[in-house]
């Protein structure tokens, strides 16, 4: 298995450009997620999807669009680039909603994306 | 406001030490708590706990989640290099819109 896989690994963009970033899994899971990931504030949920054809947004949301047509694919979409974008994101996926498969419960993370705004 | 606060936000150790680090929450709806490792690359689980008081273990790593006094703590003893990383404490709500993460402690073990 590959795993989760994202690209582009590094990516500098214009204000107002717009790109989407990609993620897959070959691992069948259910749930998928984004998040971003700034110094000293954490990892934030940015969208998740439980499954394919279901998404929602989770904490900080704004600026981005997400979509799963298939089980093993969860891109993000930047649609206007803003600097304050300027970040790391990382792509994660579970079997299920976190948690919900009990104490062997792992969430699996992509390499991540360098995204720079400028 | 939910939040999540880890202690120290870094520390140096030599080999062989031993190392506690510490993560409070204040989060409404909580179910669980997950400490994550983070090197030059993405985040990899190391522990989920959901109930007060049971030890999980792992090698030499530990953790423990105290959930009157809203707290948890990751032990690690006979450091080794390898060990220096990122630990990420993680908070999951029972509902379904949000994960909160906390800022992480730096931990670098020296030879």
């Amino acid at each position: 298995n590959a795993g989760v896989t994202q690209t582009p690994k590094f990516q500098v963009l214009k204000t107002g450009q717009s790109m989407t970033l990609q993620c897959a899994q070959d691992m069948n899971h259910e749930y998928m997620s984004w998040y971003r990931q700034d110094p000293g504030m954490g990892l934030r949920l940015i969208h998740y999807s439980v499954g394919a054809g279901i998404t929602d947004q989770g904490e900080v949301p704004n600026g981005y669009n997400v979509s799963r047509s298939t089980t093993e694919d969860f891109p993000l979409r930047l649609l206007s680039a803003a600097p304050s974008q300027t970040s790391v994101y990382f792509c994660a996926s579970s079997y299920s909603f976190l948690g919900r498969t009990g104490e062997s419960y792992e969430q699996y993370f992509g390499p991540g994306t360098r995204l720079t705004v400028t | 406001e939910d939040k999540v606060v880890q202690s120290p936000l870094s520390l140096v150790v030599h080999e062989g030490d031993t190392v506690t680090l510490n993560c409070s929450y204040e989060v409404t709806n909580f179910r669980s708590l997950l400490w994550y490792k983070q090197e030059k690359k993405a985040p990899t689980f190391l522990f989920m706990l959901t109930s007060s008081g049971i030890e999980k273990k792992s090698g030499r790593l530990s953790s423990i989640l105290d959930k009157k006094e809203l707290s948890s703590i990751l032990n690690i003893t006979a450091t080794q290099t390898g060990d220096s990383a990122i630990y990420l404490c993680v908070v999951l709500k029972t509902s379904y819109d949000k994960v909160i993460f906390g800022p992480g402690t730096s931990l670098s073990v020296i030879p």
